[in-house]
Formats: structure tokens, C-alpha cells, sequence
């Protein structure tokens, strides 16, 4: 089982759509979730971290389900801007001393 | 602040020749990492460092060096650059290990 899991996607949605993408973890240990969103050809940033009893910021929500080792993330009233490729990222407390990232989930918004 | 700063932000180079990548970060952070990412794929930890003098591997080394001189500096070294090291490479640079990274804009490499 890969350590940090995404569906690819793509996700086809029509601006003003609700989407939702999971993406399930490996390490029951882990402490540490958070969103990142790539555009094509830049550095990953920053969406938003993730906590145990859920959060919000503006459309986005983001959700943690320990039992079920999955997170969750929420766009609502799509925008075309919010075509992109987001990233799950998870902290495996391996002694690594690292965050895993998964491989992404790509949203394409079409007007 | 600049965050984290990359240079080069393009480069060539033939197969056999080598280069150092420079990644600069301005919070005073402890960890700094190097990735690739290859088309289409995600990010693979190359190394990474939890403070000045000290470096790790990560899940693909092989065929790169590091070096942490300083705090605010991460250098990634290949010696003898082959095709297939081909890729985006990110620096990136954190608190701490569970904590949120901050990556530089990327240095894509073509090696021919």
C-alpha cells in the first residue's frame, strides 16, 4: 500500500460545482495533515493544514478521519482558477523526519 | 522576505558535466529538502537536512550530493549528470519535521 494515496483524477467540474477529494494514509501514527495546490509547471503552496475536528477557509474545507485514515478536502462554488493539481501531504513519523506527498488529484474547472 | 529562492532557474547540461543547485531560505528555518519531480509524477524526497552540518538521504539519492554549510543554504550537487536525472528539482524548507514546507519556484534540468 502506497503511503499516501490520491485518485488522479481528472476532475471535470463546471464552475459553480461542489467536489470533494480524499486521499487515504498508510500510518496510523501520523499527526500532521495538510493541502497543498500545485499549478502546471510551479512550486506547490500551501492551501491549508488540516485538523482533527475539521476546518474551513472561505470555499475550502478540510476533514481528517483518523479510524478510516483518510483526509478530505472540500471546494465549494468552483472557480476556474481553482483548476489545479492538489496534493495530499502527511507526516509518517518514520524517523524519516519528513512529510510524504502524494502523487495529487488534478481539478480542471470549465466554465 | 523572499521565502525560499532557487538558482539556477534553467539549465543544460551534457551528459558527464556537473552543477550545483543553490537554494537559499530567509526564516530561519532548521530543515531544508531537495525533490524532484518527473512529468506527470509526484515529489521524491532526494535529501535533506535537520540544521546546519547535517544531511540525510531521502527515497532517491543516488547520484547526488549535498552539502549544509550554512543555515540559510541547502547546495544539491550532481557530479556526473546522466539523462535520466532529467526533472524539476524543488527546494523546500521547514520548522520542523511535522510542520508545513515553503518551497522555492523550481529548477528545471535537462541533462542531454
Amino acid at each position: 500500500r502506497k503511503e499516501v494515496e490520491q485518485d488522479p483524477g481528472p476532475f471535470n467540474v463546471p464552475e459553480g460545482a461542489t467536489v470533494a477529494f480524499n486521499c487515504t494514509y498508510s500510518n496510523s501514527a501520523s499527526q500532521s495533515f495538510f493541502w497543498y495546490r500545485q499549478d502546471c509547471r510551479k512550486e506547490p503552496k500551501l492551501l491549508m493544514s488540516v485538523y482533527s475536528s475539521g476546518n474551513e477557509d472561505g470555499r475550502f474545507t478540510a476533514q481528517l478521519n483518523r479510524a478510516s485514515q483518510y483526509i478530505s478536502l472540500l471546494i465549494r462554488d468552483s472557480k476556474l482558477s481553482d483548476s489545479a493539481t492538489y496534493l495530499c501531504v502527511v507526516n509518517q513519523d518514520t524517523g524519516r523526519r519528513a512529510l510524504t506527498f502524494g502523487s495529487g488529484t488534478r481539478l480542471q474547472v470549465q466554465p | 522576505n523572499a521565502g525560499v529562492t532557487q538558482t539556477p532557474k534553467f539549465r543544460v547540461l551534457k551528459t558527464g558535466q556537473s552543477m550545483t543547485l543553490l537554494c537559499a531560505q530567509d526564516m530561519n528555518h532548521e530543515y531544508m529538502y531537495w525533490y524532484r519531480q518527473d512529468p506527470g509524477m509526484g515529489l521524491r524526497l532526494i535529501h535533506y537536512s535537520v540544521g546546519e552540518g547535517t544531511t540525510a538521504k531521502g527515497e532517491v539519492p543516488d547520484g547526488y550530493n549535498v552539502s549544509r554549510l550554512k543555515k540559510q543554504n541547502f547546495l544539491l550537487g550532481l557530479e556526473s549528470a546522466a539523462p535520466s536525472q532529467t526533472s524539476v528539482y524543488f527546494c523546500a524548507s521547514s520548522y520542523g519535521p511535522n510542520y508545513e514546507q515553503y518551497f522555492g519556484p523550481g529548477t528545471r534540468l535537462t541533462v542531454t
